[in-house]
């Protein structure tokens, strides 16, 4: 059982937006702004979306956002394109004895 | 380009050793920490542990799963991390990914394409 609670799946048509949720505890991202999303292709290692909670890397679409709740946080892709079809990791940091915890996984299918 | 290249992966039996390397190229290896993340076949992903560079210490941590059994190393004069997998076991089976942390941002920047690592009898 992952540390970080995700949607096991979600889809979406073309040009619609999704958001998939992490849910975690007050001990990991409720107590840091330091959330990040992995998209992975099949077969494909994982790559960085959006870090410490909102940024995204040099590259990434503005498409893909991210934002925090108390103890979830949230990906949103818009616009959504055949290409977004992947899987999609939440991570937090959780302390300095845990360190990192990821969720489960949510696979995104693109109707 | 950033380049990470694992490699030592294969089929070792429960109770073996097992050691993996992460060659990197394209940034100054040893400015910035490295973890290893591995991903059990059809599941999802876990972080297995980290080395700081030796501006902080070089020290390492380890999740809980492979503490005592799992020990991370790198040398700087050839760009590349080590993670040594001792008493291994079934679990252990996965895809081990070598990643790079951010320098001063928090997240795993650049992923390597991994290393299947199998244990069975």
């Amino acid at each position: 059982q992952s540390a970080l609670t995700q949607p096991a799946s979600v889809s979406g048509s073309p040009g619609q937006s999704i958001t998939i949720s992490c849910t975690g505890t007050s001990s990991d991202v409720g107590s840091y702004n330091l959330v990040s999303w992995y998209q992975q292709h099949p077969g494909k290692a994982p790559k960085l979306m959006i870090y410490e909670g909102s940024k995204r890397p040099s590259g990434v679409s503005n498409r893909f956002s991210g934002s925090k709740s108390g103890n979830t946080a949230s990906l949103t892709i818009s616009g959504l394109q055949a290409e977004d079809e992947a899987d999609y990791y939440c991570c937090s940091y959780a302390g300095s004895s845990t360190y990192w915890v990821f969720g489960g996984g949510t696979k995104l299918t693109v109707l | 380009e950033v380049q990470l290249v694992e490699s030592g992966g294969g089929l070792v039996q429960p109770g073996r050793s097992l050691r993996l390397s992460c060659t990197a190229s394209g940034f100054t290896f040893g400015d910035y920490a490295m973890s290893w993340v591995r991903q059990a076949p059809g599941k999802g992903l876990e972080w297995v542990g980290f080395i700081r560079s030796k501006a902080y210490g070089g020290t390492t941590e380890y999740a809980a799963s492979v503490k005592g059994r799992f020990t991370i190393s790198r040398d700087d004069s050839k760009s590349i991390a080590y993670l040594q997998m001792n008493s291994l076991k079934t679990e252990d089976t996965a895809v081990y990914y070598c990643t790079r942390e951010g320098l001063v941002t928090v997240n795993f920047d650049y992923w390597g394409q991994g290393t299947l690592v199998t244990v069975s009898s």
